[in-house]
């Protein structure tokens, strides 16, 4: 079993839809949570960045972190052709810089 | 405002020959981590340097592979006598210390094709 499971995709929706992406873990010792995004051929771009438990808000982005169900996701309201990419779910744990990535899911939206 | 700076961009190495990705972190930032992209998976962590010393290669392979950020210049990560397998994006993050609440940015890549 993959320390941080997160479901490939493709996801396709038609412009302006709601779109959630989410990961679960198995390690208990993680309290650091993050979400790239990459596109093609380029380097992951940080999007969210939360600690521990709880939401955070920015623009069409929210990230949500629930521990209790080692479970997190993100949200993009309003969604754009530009958001097409791979969104990549990252953490780690207190006092270890390495992050484990989720595999990505693959998001693709539909003008 | 420049980023993650990693050259080269794209390398072809033969079976057997070396391979060197070089890696300048962002101003201000001394604490340099490389990870490896194979196709359709997520980034795996190979390992994680501060100046002139290797704070943590648990992900590092244990032969072929090795890494340093020297005193001057950019962090290297360089692999020997490339294989097949090796052919994957090399990206190369930096953050501005060990602190785990910092967050990590990431250059561009290397890809490199051995053929």
């Amino acid at each position: 079993q993959k320390e941080v499971e997160q479901d490939p995709g493709p996801l396709s929706v038609p412009e302006g839809a709601i779109v959630s992406l989410n990961c679960t873990y198995s390690n208990s010792a993680f309290q650091y949570f993050m979400w790239y995004r990459q596109y093609s051929r380029k380097g992951p771009e940080l999007l969210m960045y939360t600690y521990s438990s709880g939401n955070k808000e920015d623009g069409r982005f929210t990230a949500q972190v629930d521990k209790s169900s080692k479970y997190i996701s993100l949200f993009i309201r309003d969604s754009q052709p530009s958001d097409s990419a791979t969104y990549l779910c990252a953490m780690s744990d207190t006092g270890r810089r390495a992050l484990t990535f989720g595999s990505g899911t693959r998001l693709q939206v539909q003008p | 405002n420049a980023g993650v700076m990693q050259n080269p961009r794209h390398l072809v190495r033969r079976r057997g020959q070396e391979a060197r990705l070089r890696c300048s972190p962002m101003k201000g930032h001394s604490h340099v981590y490389w990870y490896r992209q194979l196709p359709e998976e997520g980034l795996k962590f190979m390992v994680y340097l501060q100046k002139e010393n290797i704070i943590d290669e648990s992900g590092m392979p244990k032969e072929r592979f090795s890494a340093e950020f020297p005193k001057e210049g950019p962090s290297i990560l360089r692999i020997q006598q490339v294989v097949r397998g090796d052919s994957a994006a090399y990206f190369c993050a930096s953050s501005p210390s060990g602190d785990s609440g910092n967050t990590i940015y990431f250059g561009e890549g290397s890809w490199l094709t051995v053929v």
